[in-house]
């Protein structure tokens, strides 16, 4: 069974552009979650995919969007960029309902100059 | 790593000992519990979970108690191995019509030799 893959590992960027991060969900999954984790913190929920489509959202500003594709794989996309968006990214997948474990990958390290 | 721990709580035990982590939740009408570990440079990794309907649910060496009556929750480890050293995260899904975690501070925990 493959697990849930994330890329890249590291990332450099500067403040004002763009990224695209990328997650392959764990396989018999098709619900897809992403989160952040500042240093030091535990994850923060920032949306969920299910169905290709975006089914719940927290805290995070509309320059954090993403997609999910049919083959449950999912982006997650930072425009405007600030230097507080450095961060752990995590993706996890699961299957749909509420007491679904979700399976988390080993996340993409965002740094902001 | 980078993701886990500069102020974490920190619980220090000897090999071999019984370890207990304990985590209170926000949310009386959170449904779904799951503990996670994370090591350094790592996502966080499924290790229990506890539906609400249950107050106790044990696997392999680990063991968590759910109190809802104080909103409490507890990971016990039974003979705690060096390996198990990594931040222990507790999550309670949100019944919010999809599953959003959130995720309780973090205790890191160090096992000596």
């Amino acid at each position: 069974e493959t697990g849930v893959t994330q890329s890249p590992t590291h990332l450099i960027k500067t403040r004002g552009q763009q990224v695209t991060l990328r997650c392959s969900s764990q396989s018999g999954h098709n619900t897809v979650s992403w989160y952040q984790q500042a240093l030091g913190q535990g994850p923060q929920f920032i949306f969920q995919y299910y169905r290709e489509e975006e089914n719940g959202r927290g805290n995070f500003p509309p320059r954090f969007s993403g997609l999910q594709f049919p083959n449950y794989s999912s982006e997650l996309n930072v425009n405007a960029l600030e230097l507080d968006d450095s961060a752990l990214y995590l993706c996890a997948s699961s299957r749909q309902g509420m007491d679904q474990p979700q399976h988390f990958g080993d996340g993409t390290r965002l740094s902001i100059l | 790593g980078e993701s886990v721990g500069l102020h974490l709580p920190t619980l220090s035990v000897q090999e071999g000992d019984n370890s207990i982590i304990n985590c209170a939740y926000s949310n009386s009408a959170s449904d779904y519990f799951i503990w996670y570990k994370q090591e350094s440079g790592k996502g966080p990794q499924f290790i229990i979970d506890i539906r609400s309907n249950m107050d106790k649910r044990q696997g392999q060496r680990v063991t968590v108690l759910l109190n809802k009556t104080v909103k409490h929750l507890s990971l016990q480890i039974a003979a705690t191995q060096p390996g198990d050293s990594a931040v222990y995260f507790c999550a309670e899904a949100m019944n919010t019509g999809f599953q959003k975690l959130v995720f309780g501070t973090g205790t890191r925990l160090l096992v000596s030799p």
